[in-house]
């Protein structure tokens, strides 16, 4: 059972605009939410978070928000740069359990 | 300081054979977890150690093994190789196991 979902396996925007990835998850027990940005060739690497008391978190152009009533997570960057073209992943967790992950998204930005 | 290593970048196997993945933490690290990647699964689960004691474990035959060692590097081990077991093979460490997680690039684990 795939308990965090991508649903859109890629996306394209301009260069300039938003980007707006979106990740819904089914278990309500999770309290910790992730987006990690994975280029060809190397591993992960860890982009913003935000724990299940807050609906918002923003770090410079990335922005998290966490809608538990729906299960969802959306990250928005603005503006989009060519650099973040790559697989976004956003993850949840439940205290100390394993991290789950989602399938990703593509995301490629067009000059 | 180094980030997490993993040995060797690329692996070539034949069906049946068994193979050993090296995974070296972030210094002071203590918590190893692996994720197998491959085309439209995302990351998988497979387990996590937590100082030499394995600590969660995800849906994988039992074909898939790891260990941990006192100084919290993990070895993964995969017997009687199927074609379906090609993909990259990601190590994560943290220092507690809960949040902090940073991966190495991987091994990428070619099954013929």
């Amino acid at each position: 059972d795939q308990q965090v979902k991508q649903n859109s396996p890629s996306l394209s925007v301009q260069e300039g605009r938003i980007s707006i990835l979106n990740c819904d998850y089914t278990n309500s027990m999770f309290d910790y939410f992730l987006w990690y940005k994975k280029y060809p060739a190397e591993g992960p690497t860890f982009l913003i978070s935000i724990s299940s008391i807050k609906d918002k978190n923003e770090d410079g152009r990335f922005t998290v928000f966490l809608n538990k009533s729906a299960k969802h997570l959306s990250l928005h960057i603005v503006p989009s740069q060519p650099g973040d073209s790559a697989v976004y992943f956003c993850a949840a967790r439940e205290g100390n359990e394993k991290l789950t992950f989602g399938t990703g998204t593509r995301l490629t930005i067009i000059p | 300081k180094a980030g997490v290593t993993q040995t060797p970048r690329y692996l070539i196997k034949t069906r049946g054979q068994q193979v050993t993945l090296s995974c070296s933490p972030i210094s002071g690290h203590r918590s190893v977890s692996w994720y197998q990647q491959t085309p439209g699964q995302g990351l998988q689960f497979l387990f996590e150690y937590f100082s030499e004691t394995q600590r969660n474990k995800g849906n994988f035959p039992g074909r898939f093994s790891g260990r941990q060692f006192s100084n919290s590097r993990s070895e993964m081990n995969v017997s009687t190789l199927e074609l379906g077991d090609s993909a990259l093979y990601l190590c994560a460490s943290s220092p507690w196991g809960n949040y902090g997680y940073t991966f190495g690039s991987g091994t990428r684990l070619t099954v013929v």
